[in-house]
C-alpha cells in the first residue's frame, strides 16, 4: 500500500519546455487534487478532480493542464514552463469529504 | 478575496510546555477548518479537522475554534522537540476547496 505516488521528485527545466508530472494512489479514493507551495508559503490549489473524467480549476490554474486518466491516476502538464512555475508541487487524494487528505512526496520543480 | 491569515513566527516554546498556534480567515461562509503538520523538505500530513464551534480533542493536540471571531488555533501540550515543524492552518468554504495559510514554524526547544 503506497499511498500517494509522484514521479518524478525533482526536475529542472528550461523556459518553455514542456512535461507532465504524474500522480497515482491506491485508496480508491474519488477525489484528487494538484497544488504547489513556493517558499515561505502555504499551499495553493491549481486544479482538482472529484471524480473520474471531472476536472476544476483551482486558485492559479494558468500555464496548466490536468488529465484524470482513471480513478487511480491524475497528471500534470506544463505545456511552456516559465520561471514563475518554480515550485514544489505536491498530489493529494482525499475522501469522506475533507477529512482523510493524503498528500503525495512532492515534485521539485526549477525553471531556469 | 478570501484569506488566511498565520503568523510566520518562528515560535519558539520549552519541551513541556504547550505550543499556542493562531490562524484568523476572512470569509464568514467558511464550514470546516484543517491543520496540518509540515517537516521540512516533507509532504503536509493532516493532523486535526473541527467543523464546529468549541475544542476538539487528540491525544496532545486541540483544535479550537470561534466563528464569530473567525479565529482557529492548535494547542499542543506537552510539546516536543519532534513536534518542531511548520504548521498549516487550512480553510474550506465550498466543500471542495481549500485556502491555506503561510504556515507557522514551530521550535521545540530541549
Amino acid at each position: 500500500n503506497a499511498g500517494v505516488t509522484q514521479t518524478p521528485k525533482f526536475q529542472v527545466l528550461k523556459t518553455g519546455q514542456s512535461m507532465t508530472l504524474q500522480c497515482a494512489q491506491d485508496m480508491n479514493h474519488n477525489s484528487m487534487y494538484w497544488y504547489r507551495q513556493d517558499p515561505g508559503m502555504g499551499l495553493r490549489l491549481i486544479y482538482y478532480s472529484a471524480s473520474e473524467g471531472t476536472t476544476d480549476k483551482g486558485e492559479v490554474p494558468n500555464g496548466y493542464n490536468v488529465s484524470r486518466l482513471n480513478k487511480r491516476e491524475f497528471s500534470l502538464r506544463l505545456e511552456s514552463a516559465a520561471p514563475s512555475q518554480t515550485s514544489v508541487y505536491f498530489c493529494a487524494s482525499i475522501a469522506r469529504g475533507l477529512a482523510e487528505q493524503f498528500f503525495g512526496p512532492g515534485t521539485r520543480l526549477t525553471v531556469l | 478575496q478570501k484569506e488566511v491569515e498565520q503568523n510566520s513566527g518562528p515560535l519558539s516554546v520549552p519541551e513541556g510546555a504547550i505550543a499556542s498556534l493562531n490562524c484568523t480567515y476572512s470569509d464568514r461562509g467558511s464550514q470546516s477548518f484543517f491543520w496540518y503538520r509540515q517537516y521540512s523538505g516533507k509532504s503536509p500530513e493532516l493532523i486535526m479537522f473541527i467543523y464546529s464551534n468549541g475544542d476538539k480533542e487528540d491525544g496532545r493536540f486541540t483544535a479550537q475554534l470561534n466563528k464569530a471571531s473567525q479565529y482557529v488555533s492548535l494547542l499542543i501540550r506537552d510539546s516536543q522537540p519532534s513536534d518542531s515543524a511548520t504548521y498549516l492552518c487550512a480553510v474550506n468554504v465550498d466543500g471542495r476547496k481549500l485556502i491555506f495559510g503561510q504556515g507557522t514554524e514551530l521550535s521545540v526547544k530541549p
